[in-house]
């Protein structure tokens, strides 16, 4: 009965590997977003979709392309990794409206180390 | 440009004792303030958002929250902290965009120790 799911759940890999991680949502949301948590916990957002629709993209280098092939679903994949890669990744998902003031749900994250 | 300060990186209570943890938040229209709680190796989880109405909201697990619109703030309360309670805490702030998805800016966080 998860609500929003994302695997793997540890992810370890030799910088210059690509990889992705998978995300998805049984909420019935329309809204899906990456978010990264650095060491120090500060966390930021990436990229967000509605109804598969690029909507917010934060300044992230463009090995990272993120995939909506539905709602309920957001692929991140990463090109080339880096040591600054290592973090973990957060996705959520929400609810979009005029007058909905939704909160976001998110998954257990996805623990990236790139050696 | 939105954004949100947490003053205490780290908050100590011992058990029983009310707890306050701080958040400021700076907007340019009417906030939409959250509270998240994250527990080791979990993802964040609701606790509780300010949209309007009554100043004290209340949330999941006994929480709190009190908003201040001359102070800026929203502060998190609970009157009786228990251990489980020890967690990293995040303010967030949303620019509500009409028929689009919300952008969260969270805060830094700050770390609650309920010690006995």
């Amino acid at each position: 009965d998860t609500a929003v799911s994302q695997t793997p759940k540890y992810l370890v890999t030799q910088m210059g590997n690509d990889k992705s991680i998978k995300c998805e949502q049984n909420l019935g949301h329309d809204t899906m977003y990456w978010y990264k948590q650095d060491s120090k916990k500060f966390l930021k957002i990436m990229f967000s979709y509605n109804n598969k629709e690029l909507i917010i993209n934060e300044t992230v280098p463009n090995r990272f392309s993120p995939k909506s092939p539905d709602k309920a679903h957001l692929n991140l994949h990463i090109n080339s990794l880096e040591l600054g890669d290592s973090a973990v990744y957060f996705c959520a998902s929400s609810q979009s409206g005029q007058g909905l003031y939704n909160e976001q749900f998110f998954g257990p994250g996805t623990r990236l180390t790139v050696l | 440009a939105q954004s949100v300060a947490q003053p205490e990186d780290q908050v100590n209570v011992a058990e029983g004792n009310p707890l306050t943890v701080k958040c400021t938040y700076s907007v340019s229209g009417n906030p939409y303030l959250f509270w998240y709680v994250q527990y080791p190796n979990r993802g964040l989880q609701f606790l509780l958002k300010y949209i309007t109405g009554d100043n004290l909201v209340k949330g999941s697990y006994g929480f709190e929250a009190e908003f201040n619109k001359s102070q800026t703030s929203f502060h998190l309360k609970k009157p009786s902290a228990l251990v489980s309670d020890s967690a990293l805490y995040f303010c967030a702030v949303r620019d509500y965009r009409t028929g689009t998805a919300s952008k969260l800016t969270f805060g830094t966080g700050t770390r609650l120790q309920v010690t006995l």
